[in-house]
C-alpha cells in the first residue's frame, strides 16, 4: 500500500506568520509532488507542483522536496485568514502494470487567526 | 491550469433511483479520470480510476455494479450511482490528468443527497 501521510491538524497560526505544512510518502519511485488547497464544501485546487529536490517558490508559497528523506513540505509566508483551508499533499505512485496515479494524503487543516 | 467541468453541482434524488454525474475536460484530453467521494470533514476517498476506452479500476470496497463508470472519450467520463440510498449521500468529485506524472485537475464536485 503506497502511503502519503499528513498531520490532520488543525494547525493554527496567527495572521502574518509562516505556516509550515509537512508530508511524508512511502513510494521511493515517486517523481511528482503536488499541493492542493481545499476550502470547506469545495473541490481541491492545485497550488504548487515540485519535481526535483530543493525549494520552489511561487508568491507566498514555497514547496520543499527532499527525496532522500521522502519528505515534501509547503510554507506559506505572511499567512492570511483567507488561507484557512485544508491542504492536501499528493504524490504520484506507481501502479504495477497500470502506470501511475496520484495518491493523496489525508490533508492538514490550517487555521489562520486574525 | 486546465479546466474540468462537473455537472450537476448539486442533486437531490429519491431512494432507489439512479443519478448520473458527468465530468468533462474542457481544454485538454484526459487520458485518465478519477472519481472520489468525500464525506463531511473526511479526506478524499478514491473510488475508481478510468482510462478512455477501457473498464474502470475500482478501489477495494467500492461496488462496481452500484457505481457505474463510463469513460467514452478523452474528454468525458460519467459516474452513475444506481439504486441510490441515503448512505450514498456524499460529495462526489472527479479529476482528470493528461499523463502519468502530471498534476490532476478537479471538477467542481457534485453534492448528492438521497432522500
Amino acid at each position: 500500500q503506497k502511503e502519503v501521510e499528513q498531520n490532520s491538524g488543525p494547525l493554527s497560526v496567527p495572521e502574518g506568520a509562516i505556516a509550515s505544512l509537512n508530508c511524508t510518502y512511502s513510494d521511493r519511485g515517486s517523481q511528482s509532488f503536488f499541493w492542493y488547497r481545499q476550502y470547506s464544501g469545495k473541490s481541491p485546487e492545485l497550488i504548487m507542483s515540485i519535481y526535483s529536490n530543493g525549494d520552489k517558490e511561487d508568491g507566498r508559497f514555497t514547496a520543499q522536496l527532499n527525496k532522500a528523506s521522502q519528505y515534501v513540505s509547503l510554507l506559506i509566508r505572511d499567512s492570511q485568514p483567507s488561507d484557512s483551508a485544508t491542504y492536501l499533499c499528493a504524490v504520484n505512485t506507481h501502479l504495477n502494470n497500470a502506470g501511475n496515479m496520484l495518491t493523496f494524503g489525508g490533508g492538514t487543516r490550517l487555521m489562520v487567526k486574525p | 491550469g486546465a479546466v474540468v467541468s462537473q455537472h450537476p453541482s448539486r442533486v437531490i434524488c429519491k431512494s432507489g433511483t439512479s443519478v448520473k454525474i458527468e465530468c468533462r475536460s474542457l481544454d485538454f484530453q484526459a487520458t485518465t479520470m478519477f472519481w472520489y467521494r468525500q464525506f463531511p470533514k473526511q479526506s478524499l476517498m478514491l473510488m475508481a480510476t478510468s482510462n478512455e476506452g477501457s473498464k474502470a479500476t475500482y478501489e477495494q470496497g467500492v461496488e462496481k455494479d452500484k457505481f457505474l463508470i463510463n469513460h467514452a472519450s478523452l474528454t468525458l467520463s460519467t459516474l452513475t450511482v444506481t439504486s441510490a440510498h441515503p448512505e450514498d449521500s456524499s460529495f462526489y468529485i472527479c479529476s482528470a490528468s493528461v499523463g502519468s506524472y502530471t498534476e490532476a485537475f478537479f471538477g467542481q464536485g457534485t453534492r448528492l443527497t438521497v432522500v
